[in-house]
């Protein structure tokens, strides 16, 4: 099975634009999470979705967002970059997370705001 | 401002010796915790998981141990190799906090030759 892809793998964008990640998770899994990597903070949750419905979500301000298709492929957008949006974005998937099956991450986007 | 990165505790191992990563949680209601490793440039990969209603597991190369009593997790890696040198990350979660994974501050570890 192909795991876990994120498109596209580096993104440069400066303060005020907006981007959109894309992920598609392993065939098969219907849980997506995203999450937030810094050498600041660490890993921290964004969202998590399952069945095209946000389940779940983290401590971040209303500029981040998601949503997930019926092929179970998912996107986020942060709109209005800051500086400190700059980070390594991970998108996870599980066949269900809520029943503790495992997760598995792809290779990140690494976004960098100038 | 200077951004300040978390420290990351650091543990330096000798290829084939054994190598042991402690991780403490805070929350009571976790009940399921997994360790995972990363290597530079890379998204997190799965090593190996446990739930609370067992105090061991094992897999290729890796224990896992659980103490509930003082919520505390480790990671045994046995006869460590240099491919074992990455940054590991213990995450929980919990009836409380399900859909979602808490994650460690993560341990570097070094193996040496």
């Amino acid at each position: 099975k192909a795991g876990v892809t994120q498109t596209p793998r580096y993104l440069i964008k400066t303060r005020g634009q907006q981007v959109t990640l894309s992920c598609s998770p392993i065939s098969g899994h219907r849980s997506v999470s995203w999450y937030q990597q810094t050498p600041g903070q660490g890993l921290q949750f964004l969202f998590e979705y399952f069945s095209e419905t946000q389940r779940n979500k983290g401590n971040f301000p209303g500029r981040f967002s998601g949503r997930q298709f019926s092929n179970s492929r998912s996107e986020m957008n942060v709109s209005t970059l800051e500086l400190g949006d700059s980070a390594l974005y991970l998108c996870a998937s599980s066949s269900d997370l809520a029943t503790q099956e495992t997760q598995y991450f792809g290779p990140g986007t690494r976004l960098l705001v100038l | 401002g200077e951004s300040v990165g978390l420290h990351l505790p650091t543990l330096s191992v000798q290829e084939g010796d054994n190598s042991i990563i402690n991780c403490a949680y805070s929350n009571s209601a976790s009940d399921y915790f997994i360790w995972y490793k990363q290597e530079s440039g890379k998204g997190p990969q799965f090593i190996i998981d446990i739930r609370s209603n067992m105090d061991k597991r094992q897999g290729q190369r890796v224990t896992v141990l659980l103490n509930k009593t003082v919520k505390h997790l480790s990671l045994q890696i046995a006869a460590t190799q240099p491919g074992d040198s990455a940054v590991y990350f213990c995450a929980e979660s919990g009836a409380d906090s399900w859909g979602k994974l808490q994650f460690g501050a993560g341990t570097q570890v070094v193996v040496t030759p």
